[in-house]
């Protein structure tokens, strides 16, 4: 079974600095989508930005880019210019895209971002 | 417009109530789900359907009961509620596969419902 772990429970950063939060994953498989995603305090579930493991390119999403190492099965995700409305919790997830797959996304345990001005 | 819209978003009710949660999507997805998000903010599916069947049914007491009328609703039922049942309900919808036109893999997620048991 799938497993994704968040070994960071929270992580500071001065506000216009960039933050690293860390993330690995445990597959067998070679197929899949992994996401980050935002829980500001609102509680709503907001996509940051998705990478699929067939592509070698690190995705980026203006101030947000990750640093997918597949081989090593490690998915992290780096804010730049940190801005005070990212404060929140931000959520890991893979998805499996093999077959007979159920299309669940499995989340990590999350990393509670703190923004200090 | 919504895309996932839960009601009620905020519950608090007795335990050994029967309370129910409804779900709607208007993005034409074929798949739903309902995830709890515990007091520890982890994350863990309940259930999934795919076009009103169901496809995942993880390790959940059977007082919660899914049902899908149609491919855009899906509501969840919970009787005898137990304090332990405490927590926010996310219901989210997505694609069901690849190779869907504009596949894009990820879950969209209503906004919650918080449930709390007294």
């Amino acid at each position: 079974a799938q497993t994704v772990t968040q070994s960071q429970p929270e992580m500071s950063v001065q506000e216009a600095e960039t933050v690293t939060l860390s993330c690995t994953y445990d597959t067998s498989e070679s197929d899949y989508y992994l996401f980050w995603y935002k829980q500001p305090p609102s509680r709503q579930m907001i996509l940051v930005i998705r990478q699929e493991a067939y592509k070698q390119q690190n995705a980026t999403e203006n101030r947000f880019s990750v640093n997918f190492q597949k081989a090593a099965k490690s998915f992290s995700l780096k804010i730049s210019d940190s801005q005070l409305g990212d404060a929140a919790m931000y959520f890991c997830a893979y998805r499996s895209l093999g077959s007979g797959n159920t299309g669940k996304l499995i989340f990590g345990q999350g990393t509670t971002l703190q923004v200090k001005p | 417009d919504t895309a996932v819209s839960q009601t009620p978003k905020y519950l608090v009710t007795q335990m050994g109530n029967d309370k129910s949660i409804k779900c709607e999507q208007n993005l034409g997805h074929d798949t739903m789900y309902w995830y709890k998000q515990d007091s520890k903010k982890f994350l863990k599916i309940m259930f999934s359907y795919n076009n009103k069947e169901l496809i995942i049914n993880e390790t959940v007491p059977n007082r919660f009961s899914p049902k899908s009328p149609d491919k855009a609703h899906l509501n969840l039922h919970i009787n005898s509620l137990e304090l332990g049942d405490s927590a926010v309900y996310f219901c989210a919808s997505s694609q069901g596969r690849r190779g869907v036109v504009l596949y894009t893999g990820e879950l969209f997620f209503g906004e919650g419902s918080r449930l709390t048991v007294l």
